[in-house]
């Protein structure tokens, strides 16, 4: 079984400043790992995943996410960050089997202001 | 495409009531799942399907019964309602590595 662990709940970020959000994982096999963004009242949208290979990982929007095996970590960075990044950020991971089921982290409220 | 759907949009049922969530997909998408989200909990699996006709439980499926019938349509049932299954509930279906998700369902429980 897999858990998803992110440790901040909340993140207040002054506009054009970095940001990263953290993110740990825990398996006993091997793992994909996604960041997903949420806008008020809508659904999941994808910003990036890491399946292989590199792992820096670019997404959308300006985003990016390093893998660190050694570390079971995936955290999620902006260099510079817009009011329109005011979101819910959740940190997802799953097995690499048939089903791929995710399991989630609770997620971490980013607020740019200005 | 329309991509993932989901009907109702907000529902408020009584304790005891049942009710149908429908999912529907246009992608030809053989996976799809169930999930929900509550505040301060990330989203929690409830259900999920591997093609047509297949259905598996998740973390959380009690009080919950699915069907896919169709490959396109993924339904969730709630036989009797209760306050703690008051939650938003999203859908999703599957391709290579990707869950693209529905615009979710809110639904209250009194």
């Amino acid at each position: 079984a897999q858990s998803v662990t992110q440790l901040d709940s909340q993140v207040p970020v002054f506009e054009e400043a970095p940001v990263e959000l953290r993110c740990n994982y825990s398996s006993s096999v091997s793992v994909y790992l996604f960041w997903y963004v949420q806008y008020p009242n809508q659904g999941l949208q994808l910003l990036l995943k890491y399946l292989s290979g590199s792992t820096l990982v670019k997404g959308i929007n300006g985003f990016e996410a390093e893998f660190n095996k050694s570390q079971t970590s995936f955290h999620l960075r902006k260099p510079s960050v817009h009011i329109s990044d005011t979101a819910e950020y959740f940190c997802a991971v799953s097995d690499q089997g048939g089903s791929e089921k995710l399991v989630f982290g609770k997620g971490t409220k980013l607020t740019v202001n200005p | 495409n329309a991509g993932v759907t989901q009907t109702p949009k907000f529902r408020v049922l009584k304790t005891g009531q049942s009710m149908t969530l429908l999912c529907a997909q246009d992608m030809n998408h053989e996976y799809m799942y169930w999930y929900r989200q509550d505040p301060g909990m990330g989203l929690r699996l409830i259900h999920y399907s591997v093609g047509e006709g297949t259905t598996a439980k998740g973390e959380v499926p009690d009080g919950y019964n699915v069907s896919r019938l169709k490959k396109q349509n993924f339904l969730l049932g709630l036989e009797s309602a209760a306050p703690s299954q008051t939650s938003v509930y999203f859908c999703a279906s599957k391709l290579d590595h990707e869950q693209y998700f529905g615009p979710g369902t809110r639904l209250t429980v009194t």
